[in-house]
């Protein structure tokens, strides 16, 4: 099955704490996202890469950061200088000729305490 | 003035109506527009994208977009206690440059039986 796997689906972690949290595709895609979902917000960007090795931030990144050593791989790492780190956090993915149609994983339920 | 803006909601519906939710966006650049559902809990799930002005149908589901006017519209016909989700508008700002999607912060849709 293609798709777009995230683990945990739920993450508790005390402050102070650096915790990773995981994504992984195999749909062959070259562009992977991370977003951020506070309850009843949308979703805010927090880092993205086109291709393996490269990465730029989005508009939350301060706090965060990636990793894209493989095409099917974007770990995200929540800090601990990240203030309010108790998200919902969704990754994505998408072929590069288009930035839409992007593909979500499950995400995964950050409560930091 | 948000990038993408929606009404939050919530839009009620009787079961069999037509749905109709709306997004305005700010960069008339734009090049391509994305409608989301997102079910309590979930993660987004991709249900029409649209390029071109104009209507584009997939079964149930109409995606209108107005360039000249900045908005792109969703239009659920037959509406169904199913199709109570938050529907997020998602645009590709052209001025941000960068490849990656803007979203809008929801329109939750309650169908009513």
């Amino acid at each position: 099955d293609g798709g777009i796997t995230q683990s945990p689906k739920y993450l508790f972690r005390k402050e102070g704490q650096n915790v990773t949290l995981s994504c992984e595709q195999n749909l062959n895609h070259d562009a992977m996202y991370w977003y951020r979902q506070d309850p009843g917000q949308g979703l805010r960007l927090i880092y993205y890469s086109q291709i393996v090795n490269d990465f730029q931030k989005g508009d939350i990144a301060e706090g965060y950061s990636v990793s894209r050593e493989k095409k099917e791989s974007f770990p995200l790492t929540v800090t601990s200088a990240q203030k309010n780190p108790t998200a919902f956090y969704l990754c994505a993915s998408s072929t590069t000729g288009t930035a839409g149609e992007q593909y979500f994983g499950p995400g995964t339920r950050l409560t930091v305490t | 003035q948000k990038e993408v803006e929606q009404n939050s909601g919530p839009l009620s519906v009787p079961e069999g109506a037509i749905a109709s939710l709306n997004c305005t966006y700010s960069d008339r650049g734009s090049q391509s527009f994305f409608w989301y559902r997102q079910y309590s809990g979930k993660s987004p799930e991709l249900i029409m994208f649209i390029y071109s002005n104009g209507d584009k149908e997939d079964g149930r589901f109409t995606a209108q977009l107005n360039k000249a006017s900045q908005y792109v519209s969703l239009l659920i016909r037959d509406s169904q206690p199913s199709d109570s989700a938050t529907y997020l508008c998602a645009v590709n700002i052209k001025g941000t440059g960068r490849r990656a999607l803007t979203f809008g912060s929801g329109t939750r849709l309650q169908v009513q039986p």
